[in-house]
């Protein structure tokens, strides 16, 4: 089936240091999205990329949509201990917009 | 404007009993998902309701049900508790194919 890979599953940084996140899919995506769930949180929508190529910037964090719209990443720079947390992307099923296929995540955790 | 709300915050059963879990969408939304996240673990998608009617189901056994009132709310039903059912259950409304969860409802089968 559909299936939406994320690498690292971990990922601890010293604060400053950068940080990537990869998402790959199995098929291709008519969006990918990111969600941040903080710890003993829940998770919260940062941000929808469309198009091929798609690059948007929200303050340090930068995400990227592949030109094939199978991957994406997220970049954070100069990482904070606000940015700890967990990053999971999403893409639609397909053939069904409305139901997201969620990747594993990515636990972030930045030493101060 | 009110997010998702879920109720209750947590929930402590024993094996072999019913839980009852319910949630209240973002106004105006019409769907609301429902997912499992166990400890350290990702989104386990379990159940899609919209316009009151299921609409898609993860795999999980039939002892997972729920079901969405006419104002959108919706309830999640787990018969039979095991041990393994104990887990983070989120809730999320949708608009624009864009997701909005709750704080969930912890669940914890002893």
């Amino acid at each position: 089936g559909q299936q939406v890979m994320q690498i690292p599953q971990y990922q601890h940084v010293q604060e400053g240091e950068d940080f990537t996140t990869y998402c790959n899919s199995s098929t291709t995506l008519s969006n990918i999205q990111w969600y941040k769930q903080r710890p003993g949180g829940h998770p919260v929508f940062l941000i929808q990329l469309v198009k091929s190529g798609e690059v948007k910037k929200q303050k340090r964090l930068t995400f990227q949509f592949g030109e094939a719209k199978k991957n994406s990443s997220l970049h954070i720079t100069a990482t904070q201990t606000t940015d700890v947390g967990t990053y999971f992307c999403a893409g639609p099923e397909a053939g069904n917009n409305r139901k997201l296929i969620w990747g594993l995540g990515t636990s972030l955790a930045v030493n101060p | 404007e009110a997010g998702v709300t879920q109720s209750p915050t947590h929930l402590i059963k024993t094996r072999g009993q019913q839980a009852t879990l319910r949630c209240s969408p973002i106004s105006g939304h019409t769907s609301v998902y429902w997912y499992q996240q166990a400890l350290g673990l990702g989104l386990q998608f379990l159940l899609w309701y919209d316009e009151g009617e299921e609409r898609n189901r993860g795999n999980f056994p039939p002892r997972f049900s729920g079901r969405q009132f006419p104002n959108y709310s919706s309830e999640l039903n787990v018969n039979a508790l095991e041990l393994e059912d104990s887990a983070l259950y989120l809730c999320a409304s949708s608009q624009k194919n864009i997701q909005y969860f709750g704080a969930g409802t912890r669940l914890s089968v002893l």
